[in-house]
């Protein structure tokens, strides 16, 4: 069945420093590709997505790429700051309704 | 910017009561969704809801959940008779388009099974 396997956490970095969160997936079909954030007390908010193969979704200065041959979706940023800590969820859908996630990293910047 | 609400934020039951956990999606909406996350296990879905019934149910969407829209603004997930492994945070969600497209989260309602 689909699945999201998702870079374990927590992570702790320093401001400006480079951010790979890694994600992988297994999915029948051709699934669509999406990256949530979770600030502390708030719901699960979209942070970019990719909805088919070499699709690259960008936004808020992290990126992911959709590669179906290495079936991986890595979000990644070139300069994290203070405000990006929050735990970061990949998730997919294929057939639609439902979406699988993986179990969300935490990511805290330390100044 | 429109978003989802849930309430309660937190919800302290005994084992084997009923409760009820509210969410109001966003207003033109019209795919709902639950989800559930179990501390330190992959957020897991639940059950969508459409035209009002449901539409695809997982494995864990037994007899002892049910959903309904009573109004035009309320979703409502109901769980009977409380298990201790029911302790989770829930996650309400809501959609303008179904399939493939974004889905829309609250904050969540963390439910503590005693």
């Amino acid at each position: 069945g689909d699945s999201v396997t998702q870079m374990e956490g927590p992570v702790t970095l320093s401001e400006e420093a480079f951010l790979t969160i890694n994600c992988t997936y297994t999915a029948t079909g051709y699934p669509s590709l999406f990256w949530y954030v979770q600030y502390p007390g708030e719901g699960l908010q979209l942070l970019l997505k990719a909805t088919k193969a070499d699709d690259k979704g960008s936004n808020k200065g992290f990126e992911a790429t959709y590669r179906k041959e290495t079936t991986s979706f890595h979000l990644e940023k070139g300069s994290v700051q203070v405000s990006d800590s929050a735990v970061y969820f990949c998730a997919l859908s294929s057939t639609g309704n439902q979406f699988y996630f993986g179990t969300g990293t935490s990511l805290t910047v330390i100044p | 910017e429109p978003e989802v609400t849930q309430t309660p934020s937190h919800q302290v039951t005994q084992m084997g009561q009923e409760v009820i956990l509210r969410c109001v999606p966003i207003s033109n909406h019209l795919y709902f969704y639950w989800y559930r996350q179990i501390l330190g296990q992959k957020v897991e879905f639940l059950v969508s809801f459409y035209n009002n019934k449901i539409s695809e149910k997982s494995e864990i969407f037994d007899d002892q959940f049910s959903v309904e829209r009573p109004d035009g603004s309320n979703f409502t997930l109901k769980i009977r008779s409380t298990k201790l492994e029911d302790s989770a945070m829930y996650f309400c969600a809501s959609s303008g388009q179904g399939g493939t497209y974004e889905q829309y989260f609250g904050p969540g309602t963390r439910l503590t099974v005693t």
